[in-house]
């Protein structure tokens, strides 16, 4: 079982580019998820969604961007990189919001 | 609004008992506890639904106080393998529905 996928596993930026963090599910969940960590720290929730075509700003949601076209589909937009903005990037799925969340592998970023 | 969770670090010896506290200034619907190892992403432990008894995980069970808007986490007779960053979640519920937030974590090492 594949679970949640996310790509790339490791990836540095410099200050200004773009990229797109891609977040897979297999399980026909109807509720992703994407967090930042900064090292030592909590998970920060940066958006949400529902279901496709549904999605909603969490904590920190400034610098970033989302879509959900699909259930399986999640992917982070990142509009010119900040160094503020280096972080390890979990996406997670759950059927609700009173059910387990599953957790992909992390993507690790750093801007330089 | 994120929950607070207190202490922020625990030491222990093999076979010593934990206890991890996590409060809300809003009403709780449920509360999600999840555990993460170093360079890992965290994983499911329980989740306490509102209403629901007390639950259990192995030698780790939780309670959950919706009038004070608080849960507890209880790790008994510590393992090694107990040692951790344990985070709980809680969804915002209402109009937010879906937005799941977490606490800044409790680090937890064990030793021999």
């Amino acid at each position: 079982n594949a679970g949640v996928t996310q790509t790339p596993k490791f990836r540095i930026l410099k200050i200004g580019q773009s990229m797109t963090l891609q977040c897979t599910q297999d399980m026909n969940h109807n509720y992703m998820y994407w967090y930042r960590q900064d090292p030592g720290m909590g998970l920060k929730l940066i958006y949400y969604s529902v279901g496709a075509g549904i999605t909603d700003k969490g904590e920190v949601p400034n610098g970033y961007n989302v879509s959900r076209s699909t259930t399986e589909d999640f992917p982070l937009r990142l509009e010119l990189a900040a160094p503020s903005q280096t972080s390890v990037y979990f996406c997670a799925s759950s059927y609700t919001e009173n059910t387990e969340a599953f957790f992909g592998q992390g993507t690790r970023l750093t801007v330089v | 609004q994120q929950p607070v969770q207190s202490p922020q670090a625990v030491i222990l010896r093999e076979g010593e008992d934990a206890v991890i506290n996590c409060s809300s200034s809003k009403a709780l619907y449920s509360v999600h506890w999840y555990r993460q190892k170093h360079g890992e992403a965290p994983v499911f432990l329980m989740i306490l639904l509102k209403g629901g008894e007390q639950k259990g995980h192995d030698k780790i069970s939780a309670s959950f106080n919706e009038k004070k808007q608080q849960s507890s986490l209880y790790l008994t007779a510590s393992q090694l393998s107990y040692s951790g960053t344990y985070f709980c979640g809680t969804p915002a519920g209402g109009t937010s529905y879906g937005k799941l937030t977490f606490g800044q974590g409790t680090i937890l090492t064990v030793h021999p």
